[in-house]
């Protein structure tokens, strides 16, 4: 399985801030995916990461909101904008397993806003 | 969509006990995958199952892909403190590459 890293690991932001959260992969994959995790939650999908395209959200999260680029294939960012303390959460990525239908999840972004 | 309810929602259990929990659906899936997660981690894979009937092992951990497609059971056998975590089930959504996680089933054993 791929070796999935996250930046930050956490931070404490006041609210009308912005914050990017960075997911870089060992690996070039093809697809990668960000989630939320609202505090004792499961995960939600927030959008698909595309390399050398738009992403592609999910119903109730928007581009303003959440912009994401896809540089590259081991790389993608994730931005929290405008935040309020609505937006504390746990923010992860992840990769496809290749063929499997599988994910691998990085160890995720702990975002408090105050 | 497709939604994927998990009981229970919580076991307190000692060491040693046997653990069982279930995943289920209205809807047909093609895949049921199992994730761990413990404090402060990512969800970590544990088992995938492809196959309706489909029984798999993983150390102490089993899990069955049933029969309908419409659920799945995660087994763990003689129990240790590391294996207190939230259990999520989930599934491919729709055929599409997009997972979809039950609300997850949290696990504290007892030493």
């Amino acid at each position: 399985s791929a070796v999935i890293s996250q930046k930050p690991s956490r931070d404490i932001c006041q609210r009308g801030t912005s914050l990017t959260i960075q997911c870089q992969v060992d690996s070039q994959v093809t697809m990668m995916f960000w989630y939320r995790q609202q505090p004792g939650q499961s995960l939600t999908l927030i959008a698909t990461a595309n390399q050398g395209s738009e992403a592609t959200y999910e119903s109730g999260f928007v581009i303003d909101k959440f912009p994401i680029s896809r540089p590259n294939l081991t790389f993608s960012t994730l931005t929290v904008s405008n935040m309020s303390p609505e937006d504390s959460s746990i923010y992860l990525c992840s990769v496809d397993g290749g063929t499997q239908e599988t994910q691998y999840f990085g160890p995720g972004t702990r975002l408090l806003v105050l | 969509g497709q939604q994927l309810n998990q009981s229970p929602q919580s076991m307190f259990i000692q060491e040693g006990e046997d653990v069982s929990m279930n995943c289920t659906s209205s809807s047909i899936f093609n895949t049921w995958l199992w994730y761990k997660q413990e404090p402060g981690e990512g969800p970590v894979l544990l088992i995938a199952l492809y196959k309706a009937g489909e029984l798999t092992s993983n150390g102490r951990l089993t899990a069955q892909f049933g029969i309908t497609r419409k659920d799945s059971f995660l087994n763990i056998s003689a129990s240790i403190p590391s294996d207190v975590g939230i259990y999520f089930c989930a599934g491919p959504q729709g055929g599409s590459e997009k997972l979809v996680f039950g609300k997850g089933t949290k696990l504290t054993v007892n030493p």
